[in-house]
């Protein structure tokens, strides 16, 4: 069965500081990872995509990592800020197919306090 | 924003009422998807249109029913609900890529409650 485990569930750190949220899969075949940012209230928004031959992508603050082999990614946040409160999701991607039925991490609730 | 907008936000409705949502991307896309977002449960893809064809999860209830009458709009007809579709209800939209690459690009959501 596919799934997305991500860890840990919430997470409190202060602004400024950095953090690394965890996710493991065993969706298969793999074709991409990638990582959205969910504000509440709000749909999801994406941050990266990954593909399996991909071990690294940034944008701003945001840097997430994949393991292929592994099946293991992260997303670390530098400098956090107070803007950064949010769920953030993995979601895995699992080879072409008409739908292009993804699966979902149940999120890291991250809360920033100043 | 992110050019996909839905209608209404927020909906409140009996298990016997008939509802629509709607769903409009603005983005030339030419897919769209419906997803349930239940209380600390993952997304749950639930129909999806792309290239004129339909996909759906097999799980979810002919209580149901979606409608893409172009590649614009999507709708999500709702009858005879239960309480326990009560959930946030959110539309996607993307441009198809062979490898699944694509980035889907989310509305805000419908807020339902089902009393």
């Amino acid at each position: 069965k596919n799934q997305v485990e991500q860890s840990p569930q919430s997470l409190i750190i202060l602004e400024g500081k950095n953090c690394t949220l965890q996710c493991n899969y065993t969706v298969s075949p793999f074709s991409n990872l990638r990582w959205y940012k969910q504000d509440t209230g709000r749909g999801p928004v994406s941050l990266t995509i990954m593909t399996f031959s991909e071990n690294t992508k940034s944008n701003g603050r945001y840097t997430a990592t994949l393991d292929a082999d592994t099946k293991q990614s992260s997303l670390h946040i530098t400098a956090s800020q107070l803007s950064d409160s949010a769920s953030y999701i993995c979601v895995v991607s699992p080879g072409w197919n008409a739908g292009n039925m993804l699966t979902f991490g149940g999120g890291t609730r991250l809360m920033v306090k100043p | 924003e992110t050019g996909v907008t839905q209608t209404p936000r927020h909906l409140v409705m009996g298990m016997t009422n008939k509802k629509s949502l709607k769903c409009e991307q603005h983005l030339g896309h030419n897919a769209m998807y419906w997803y349930k977002q239940s209380a600390k449960k993952p997304l749950e893809l639930m129909f999806v249109y792309s290239l004129e064809e339909r996909v759906e999860n097999n799980s979810v209830p002919s209580r149901f029913s979606p409608e893409c009458p172009n590649s614009s709009h999507l709708f999500l007809h709702l009858h005879t609900l239960q309480p326990e579709d009560s959930a946030l209800y959110l539309c996607a939209s993307s441009t198809r890529t062979s490898g699944n690459t694509d980035t889907q690009y989310f509305g805000p959501g419908t807020r339902l409650t089902v009393l």
